[in-house]
């Protein structure tokens, strides 16, 4: 059974921390992606990765960096966490340069993070 | 750079019955993916279906179906014999084929279930 696995589904932290959010994929995917989800506004993609230390920008970077140092692992960091960072957080992982069903890209069960 | 619209917060329907979720999008490519995500409470977003562009013919998976209009951009999601587990946020999303292999997707529909 495929998996995306994230570290926390809730997390609270305090303004100003380091935080943290790990995921990693079981399915030798090249494709690894941050969301943040809020309502009314969707899924927002933060970063993405389509290889081991690569990364690239999505349409929200700004507070966030990512670090991908194993094929299976893609973590998101929030440098000093705000409270306009409370949102959920969704990890996704797909095949590189695939089609028809490899194009399914899996989720975890997200992160609820809370900044206080 | 693509958008993918959801002009429908919220929709409900009576079980069993036929609800249809609307998505429009937009892009400059000639191919694409699209997709219909559900996400139910429990949070996991699973895959509903995928239409690929170049096929003309519409997806279909069991009781949901796809309205697939390549010129008008649109990308509505017909759900039929409505069950209570259907209940979820609905996410329309697209996928280049070329390039960033990333997901944009639309704002969601959260989509209840009358018994």
């Amino acid at each position: 059974d495929v998996k995306v696995t994230q570290s926390s589904r809730y997390l609270v932290k305090r303004t100003g921390e380091k935080v943290f959010l790990e995921c990693v994929q079981d399915m030798d995917h090249e494709n690894m992606f941050w969301y943040r989800q809020d309502p009314g506004l969707g899924l927002r993609l933060i970063y993405f990765s389509y290889d081991v230390k690569m990364k690239e920008k999505g349409d929200i970077p700004e507070g966030y960096s990512v670090s991908r140092e194993k094929k299976e692992r893609f973590s998101l960091i929030l440098e000093s966490a705000s409270t306009n960072q409370t949102s959920m957080y969704l990890c996704a992982s797909s095949l590189f340069g695939a089609g028809g069903e490899g194009t399914e890209a899996f989720f975890g069960q997200g992160t609820r993070l809370t900044v206080v | 750079a693509q958008t993918v619209t959801q002009s429908q917060p919220e929709m409900s329907v009576q079980e069993a019955e036929t609800v249809t979720l609307s998505c429009t999008y937009d892009t400059s490519e000639s191919d694409y993916y699209l997709f219909w995500y559900k996400q139910p409470p429990s949070r996991q977003m699973i895959l509903v279906i995928r239409q690929e562009a170049y096929k003309q013919q519409n997806a279909t998976e069991n009781r949901f179906s796809v309205n697939f209009q390549k010129a008008a951009k649109s990308f509505s999601l017909k759900i039929s014999d409505s069950q209570l587990g259907d209940a979820a946020m609905y996410f329309c999303a697209y996928r280049a084929i070329q390039g960033a292999q990333k997901l944009v997707f639309g704002q969601g529909t959260r989509l209840t279930i009358n018994p």
